[in-house]
């Protein structure tokens, strides 16, 4: 069965500092994986993702997450943190022949000044 | 805007009542999705539309819910009997068909079951 696993539920950097979202997944096949972020009051909105191309996948806003089968990982990176990136961010798997996604608890990425 | 749309954004009801959703999807989408997030939890899947057709309900979906695409467009997601436990976000979604990975979400539809 499919499942994610993200290790961090809180996050906290300083704007100007790199970013670290960590993510493992569980998947008896090759799946598709998602990075979407929740803003307050708004629609999750996706970052990345990836479906078996590159292993590294560049998303939007700067944010990019490497694909790594032999640490069953996913992690969310990106160099440099805005006051903006402050959200909900969620590690996301698809297994091939489903349609449903299946979401990790979320990390909650504060940023402060 | 042609993003997902969801109405209404926000319900507030009584324990016993029944409430409708309706979501409105990307106007050339043919599958649709509903899923569920509760407080401090990642959504859960609920169900799943290709066209008209219901193709796919989670466990999680009793016998007091029930969705409905009836023409291939919006689709509505009824409550029967609200319990407080239903207090939640419920979200749609929306994608092309075969060659499209990406599911597009709407702003969802928080209620509230006083």
């Amino acid at each position: 069965a499919q499942s994610v696993t993200q290790l961090d539920s809180h996050v906290s950097v300083s704007e100007g500092t790199p970013v670290l979202l960590r993510c493992n997944y569980s998947s008896s096949y090759s799946p598709s994986l998602f990075w979407y972020v929740q803003h307050p009051n708004k629609g999750l909105q996706l970052l990345l993702k990836y479906t078996s191309a590159a292993t590294l996948v560049k998303g939007i806003n700067g944010f990019e997450a490497e694909f790594k089968k032999s640490e069953t990982s996913f992690h969310l990176t990106k160099p440099s943190a805005h006051m903006s990136d402050a959200a909900e961010y969620f590690c996301v798997v698809r297994e091939p022949g489903f349609q449903k996604l299946v979401f990790g608890t979320g990390t909650r990425l504060l940023v402060s000044p | 805007d042609t993003g997902v749309s969801q109405d209404p954004r926000h319900k507030i009801t009584k324990r016993g009542q029944n409430v409708t959703f309706r979501c409105d999807p990307i106007s050339e989408h043919n599958r649709l999705y509903w899923y569920r997030q509760t407080l401090g939890q990642g959504p859960e899947f609920l169900t799943y539309f290709q066209n008209e057709a219901q193709l796919e309900k989670s466990r999680l979906l009793s016998d007091r819910f029930s969705a409905e695409r009836p023409k291939g467009s919006f689709s509505t997601l009824e409550i029967q009997r609200t319990e407080q436990g239903d207090s939640a976000m419920y979200l749609c979604a929306s994608r092309m068909g075969a060659s499209g990975e990406t599911q597009y979400f709407g702003p969802g539809t928080r209620l509230l079951v006083l």
